[in-house]
């Protein structure tokens, strides 16, 4: 079954620098790929996601990369704020066939301001 | 914007009891899902239903687990005989169908077994 990675486990930068997570998963019928911000307490939320028939998707200070052959996604988070601080997963699936979320472990991100 | 709905927040239950986790999906979606955090672990798949039936169940979710949806607006989960280790938060998550759509999670029951 799918095997999803996520590295580092945890991410400190200061106010205003990039973070990038990177994730790698085993499976090559995995489809779909999105990214969850979960703070303290509060549930998954889901801040963007990409499909297997794109390479890059953009939405504000987020960015996501995709590379099927070396099947790994990454998260590209500039211009951090402190309110960006949060715990970070990244989940892969294989839409139309199994539809369950594999997570990675998480990453623990501190912006300091 | 619609959200999914948990309860409880937080159940404590004594070793051996049963438990009922209760959702409301979002309401124009059709696949509902449970999954579970361990502390410090990742976020689990339990099972997935749609269309009244479960439709992939993972190997962690055997008989001692069951859903339903005994209405039109709420899907449980149901813990028998809960041991120590199911102490966890469990999720519930729904999308609006099958393919390529994003799954939306609500804040979580935190299981405690005592």
């Amino acid at each position: 079954g799918e095997n999803v990675e996520q590295h580092p486990s945890t991410l400190s930068v200061q106010e205003g620098d990039s973070a990038v997570i990177k994730c790698t998963y085993s499976d090559s019928a995995s489809n779909y790929f999105p990214w969850y911000k979960q703070e303290l307490g509060k549930r998954p939320q889901l801040i963007i996601d990409i499909r297997s028939n794109v390479g890059e998707k953009k939405d504000q200070r987020i960015a996501v990369t995709l590379n099927k052959t070396a099947k790994h996604f990454s998260l590209h988070i500039t211009e951090t704020q402190p309110e960006d601080s949060a715990v970070y997963f990244c989940a892969a699936s294989n839409q139309g066939g199994s539809e369950k979320l594999v997570f990675g472990k998480g990453m623990k991100l501190t912006v300091n301001p | 914007e619609p959200e999914v709905t948990q309860t409880p927040s937080h159940q404590v239950t004594q070793m051996g009891q049963e438990v009922i986790l209760r959702c409301v999906p979002i309401s124009n979606h059709l696949y509902f899902y449970w999954y579970r955090q361990i502390l410090g672990q990742k976020v689990e798949f339990l099972v997935s239903f749609y269309n009244n039936e479960i439709s992939e169940k993972s190997e962690i979710f055997d008989d001692q687990f069951s859903v339903e949806r005994p209405d039109g607006s709420n899907f449980t989960l149901k813990i028998r005989s809960t041991k120590l280790e199911d102490s966890a938060m469990y999720f519930c998550a729904s999308s609006r169908d099958i393919g390529n759509q994003p799954q939306h999670f609500g804040d979580g029951t935190r299981l405690s077994i005592l």
